[in-house]
Order: C-alpha cells, then structure tokens, then sequence
C-alpha cells in the first residue's frame, strides 16, 4: 500500500522565482492536508482540504501561496514569487477520516537563496 | 485558540530505561488526540490515536495516556532501544474540527 507522495523531495531556488510542490495522497483518503515545518515555529498548518474541496486555508501566509487539489489523487502547493523566509519543509498529509490517523509524506525540503 | 506544549524539549537516557514524554493541552474540549514519531529527514509516523472517550492506547512498547479534564497526555515507552531514537510529537484535534494542532516535540536519544 503506497502512502503519501510528495516531490520533489528537495528544491533550491532563487528569490523570486515559481515553486510549485506536488502530492499524492493514499488512495480513498478524501481529506488533504499541507503543512510547513521550521525549528522556530514547528508544525503549522497552511491548508486543508476535503474532497477535492478546500475548507480550511487560514494558514497561508499570504497571496504568494495558492493551493490546488484538481482531483482526488492530486495536489499542488504554489509559492509565486519565492522569498527566502519561506525556507522550510512543506509535507502533506492525508486520512481517510478524522476518527482516523493522518499519513504524511517524507516532505520537500525547500530552499530560497 | 489551543495550545499544545510537550516538556522537555530534549531527552538523552541509556539503552533499557523506562521513560514518559510529556504533552499539555489548553482547550480540553478535543476530538482526539495523536502520538507522531519524526526520524530526520523524514515525514511523522502515526504512532497512536485516542479518542476523547478513551483513556489509553497501548501498542507494543508505547503506552499513551488521555487526561482530558486536565489537558495531559503521556507516552510511555518500555525498555527503550536505540531504534526509539528520533522527536515525538503530539497534536489534537478539537471538537467540530478536523485539523491537527502539533506540539513542537521532544527530541529524544537513547544511548547503546
């Protein structure tokens, strides 16, 4: 049984440019979730999805993120333009239920020089 | 807004000790309550769940604990092996929600 997919698993860019993060959720899991992870602040929540619809985005920090979910086995995160305090590492996890553990994925770590 | 804090940040103890982690909570109306594990470079492994009727979960060696009118759960981990070396973290669910609000962790070594 594949769990969470996430790539890439590593991204360094330059300020300013487009990153744009992939995932793939455990298959009939109909709730998604992004989070972004740093020693400073630790876990937070970005966005929050269920069934392809997405209900919670009160943790994107800001316009330059945007989120997608086109369909039930796929997911984007999008940072435009790329700062480097949004260096850290962005998983995504998925469950099938909320009486139910969430799955992560190994993450991306990204880098904004 | 809940809160969830897990003392202490660090713990180093030889291979074969008993040990419990700590976790704290503000807003005692949860949902649930999870145990993750973290290796390096790795996403969080589901360790265990209680539900907010359940008092403990126990798998193997790990043993958690629910108090939820105190906002205090445990984990207990038996006969620890240097394999249990990685950060534990602990993250509710509150009532009405479905998302998950993390500790920070508590980073533990166990020596050979």
């Amino acid at each position: 049984d594949a769990g969470v997919i996430q790539s890439p698993r590593h991204e360094v860019t330059e300020m300013g440019q487009e990153v744009t993060l992939r995932c793939k959720p455990i298959s009939g899991h109909n709730s998604l979730f992004w989070y972004r992870q740093t020693m400073m602040r630790g876990l937070e929540l970005l966005i929050y999805f269920n069934n392809n619809v997405p209900i919670d985005d009160s943790g994107m920090p800001e316009d330059r993120f945007s989120a997608k979910m086109p369909n039930a086995s796929f997911s984007t995160l999008k940072i435009q333009p790329s700062e480097p305090r949004d260096s850290a590492v962005y998983f995504c996890a998925s469950t099938r239920d909320r009486n139910q553990p969430q799955h992560f994925g190994d993450g991306t770590r990204l880098s904004i020089l | 807004k809940q809160e969830v804090t897990q003392i202490p940040a660090a713990l180093s103890v030889p291979e074969g000790e008993n040990l419990v982690l700590n976790c704290s909570f503000t807003d005692s109306a949860i949902y649930n309550l999870q145990w993750f594990r973290q290796d390096p470079g790795k996403g969080l492994t589901s360790l265990l769940l209680i539900q907010s009727s359940q008092r403990e979960q126990t798998s193997g060696r790990l043993n958690a604990s629910l108090d939820k009118s105190s906002g205090r759960s445990t984990l207990y981990i038996a006969a620890s092996q240097p394999g249990d070396s990685a950060t534990y973290l602990c993250a509710v669910r509150q009532q009405g929600y479905s998302t998950l609000t993390f500790g920070k962790g508590t980073m533990l070594l166990v020596s050979p």
